[in-house]
């Protein structure tokens, strides 16, 4: 089993969608939990992070980790066309630990 | 947020020839760097791990003879690929972050390096 499960879609959504993208994993040392944003041949920027169980929003995005179930969520609100990338959820052991990924999931928002 | 930038952004070499990567934290000074590999529709794994002036940690399964990490200082990682072959073909991404005490210490990645190797 992987330390990290994520599907890799592709998402496809109309615009203002609302869109969900999860995350389950098995080590439950991990503490801190992230999600990035990647775009076609760039490297990924961080969206959100969350440390340990509980919900972040910030703007349209809300995070969620339920850390009995071994389970992460990103919800994106009323979803644009530019939020089209790939998703990758992250997470590690401690602040300064090594990040272990999902394979990431490709959402694509139509006009 | 910081920037971290990586040198070439592609490169093509023959098979059996050595190339470096380089990469920079360009506005903070990173006390570890990382470097990452991602195959096609595959997720990012994790290579080795540096710190300034320290020799950088592999993750298993990583030939530390193949690929030589160096962190010479707190602005600048390099990765060389030594003897590259055509499977070492991959997208190749550094990031870079600064110890901040107790706060998270995040991670900002550069680019990413496309190498293919003929």
């Amino acid at each position: 089993q992987k330390e990290v499960e994520q599907d890799p879609g592709p998402l496809s959504v109309p615009e203002g969608a609302i869109v969900s993208l999860n995350c389950t994993y098995s080590n439950s040392a991990f503490q801190y939990f992230m999600w990035y944003r990647q775009y076609s041949r760039k490297g990924p920027e961080l969206l959100m992070y969350t440390y340990s169980s509980g919900n972040k929003e910030d703007g349209r995005f809300t995070a969620q980790v339920d850390k009995s179930s071994k389970y992460i969520s990103l919800f994106i609100r009323d979803s644009q066309p530019s939020d089209s990338a790939t998703y990758l959820c992250a997470m590690s052991r401690g602040s300064n630990y090594k990040l272990t990924f999902g394979k990431g999931t490709l959402l694509t928002v139509n006009p | 947020g910081a920037v971290v930038s990586q040198h070439p952004s592609w490169v093509i070499c023959k098979s059996g020839t050595s190339v470096k990567i380089e990469c920079r934290s360009l506005d903070f000074q990173a006390t570890t760097m990382f470097w990452y590999r991602q195959f096609p529709k595959q997720s990012l794994m994790l290579m080795a791990t540096s710190n300034e002036g320290s020799k950088a940690t592999y993750e298993q399964g990583v030939e530390k003879d193949k690929f030589l990490i160096n962190h010479a200082s707190l602005t600048l990682s390099t990765l060389t690929v030594t003897s590259a072959h055509p499977e070492d073909s991959s997208f190749y991404i550094c990031s870079a972050s600064a110890f901040q005490g107790s706060s998270y210490n995040e991670q900002f990645f550069g680019p990413g390096t496309r190498l293919t190797v003929l």
